[in-house]
C-alpha cells in the first residue's frame, strides 16, 4: 500500500505570509524525497527533492525540512503568492524498489488575497 | 524542447470500448511511468517501462490494462472493455535515467478518461 500520507487535506493562508504543507510517511527505508506542485488541469511539476542523508534544503522560496525519527516531511513556502495555490504532493521513492515514485493524497493550498 | 506530450487530452468511452492513451517522452528520456489520479486523490503509480521493457507494472490491474514503449513511437497505455471506475485522469512522465541519484519525473498534461 501508500507509504506517504499528508496531514490536512485542504490550507489555507493569507498572501505574503508563509505556507507550511506536513507529510507523514511509514517506512524507514524511504531514502528520496519529493515535492510536486500539481496545478488544476496539468500535469505535477517538480518543485524540490531531498535525500534521507539530509534534514533540510532550500530553493527559491521553498524550504523542504526531513525529520527521520518522527518520519515527517514538510514544505514551507515563504512569502505566499496566489500564483502558489495548487494541490502539493510529498512523493517517496527508495522503500518499494526500483525507480517508481509513490505519491501522497495531496493539501490543497489556497491563498487569499 | 517540448516536454512530455500525451493525447489524447480527452477521451469518451462508452463501457466495453477499448481507450488508448498514447505518450511521448521528453526529448532524450528512456524511462516512461504511467500513474492514474481520481478526482482529489494522489496519483497511483501503474507501471515504469523502459524501451521495449516492463520494468515494474506492480501497481497495473491484471486484466484489462496493458503497457508497451515500442522502440520506435510513443508508450501507449491500453485499458480494454473499460468500465465505469475507469474513469480517471491518467499522467505520463519520464526522466532521462534510471540512475538513483536523480528523481525528477516529467508529467505530461494528462490524459482524461470518461466512461459512460
Amino acid at each position: 500500500g501508500e507509504s506517504v500520507g499528508l496531514h490536512l487535506p485542504t490550507l489555507s493562508v493569507q498572501e505574503g505570509d508563509n505556507s507550511i504543507i506536513n507529510c507523514a510517511y511509514s517506512n524507514s527505508a524511504s531514502d528520496y524525497f519529493i515535492w510536486y506542485k500539481q496545478e488544476s488541469g496539468k500535469g505535477p511539476q517538480f518543485i524540490i527533492d531531498i535525500r534521507s542523508n539530509m534534514d533540510k534544503r532550500q530553493g527559491q522560496r521553498v524550504t523542504v525540512l526531513l525529520n527521520k525519527t518522527v518520519k515527517h516531511l514538510s514544505l514551507q513556502i515563504a512569502a505566499t503568492q496566489p500564483g502558489d495555490s495548487a494541490v502539493y504532493f510529498c512523493a517517496e521513492r527508495g522503500s518499494s524498489g526500483g525507480f517508481k515514485t509513490i505519491f501522497g493524497a495531496g493539501t490543497r493550498l489556497f491563498v487569499k488575497a | 524542447n517540448a516536454g512530455v506530450m500525451q493525447n489524447p487530452r480527452h477521451l469518451v468511452r462508452r463501457r466495453g470500448q477499448e481507450a488508448r492513451l498514447r505518450c511521448s517522452p521528453m526529448k532524450g528520456h528512456s524511462h516512461v511511468y504511467w500513474y492514474r489520479q481520481l478526482p482529489e486523490e494522489g496519483l497511483k503509480f501503474m507501471v515504469y517501462l523502459q524501451k521495449e521493457n516492463i520494468i515494474d507494472e506492480s501497481g497495473m490491474p491484471k486484466e484489462r490494462f496493458s503497457a508497451e514503449f515500442p522502440k520506435e513511437g510513443p508508450s501507449i497505455l491500453r485499458i480494454q472493455q473499460v468500465v465505469r471506475g475507469d474513469s480517471a485522469a491518467y499522467f505520463c512522465a519520464s526522466s532521462p535515467v534510471g540512475d538513483r541519484r536523480t528523481g525528477e519525473l516529467f508529467f505530461g498534461e494528462g490524459s482524461r478518461l470518461t466512461v459512460l
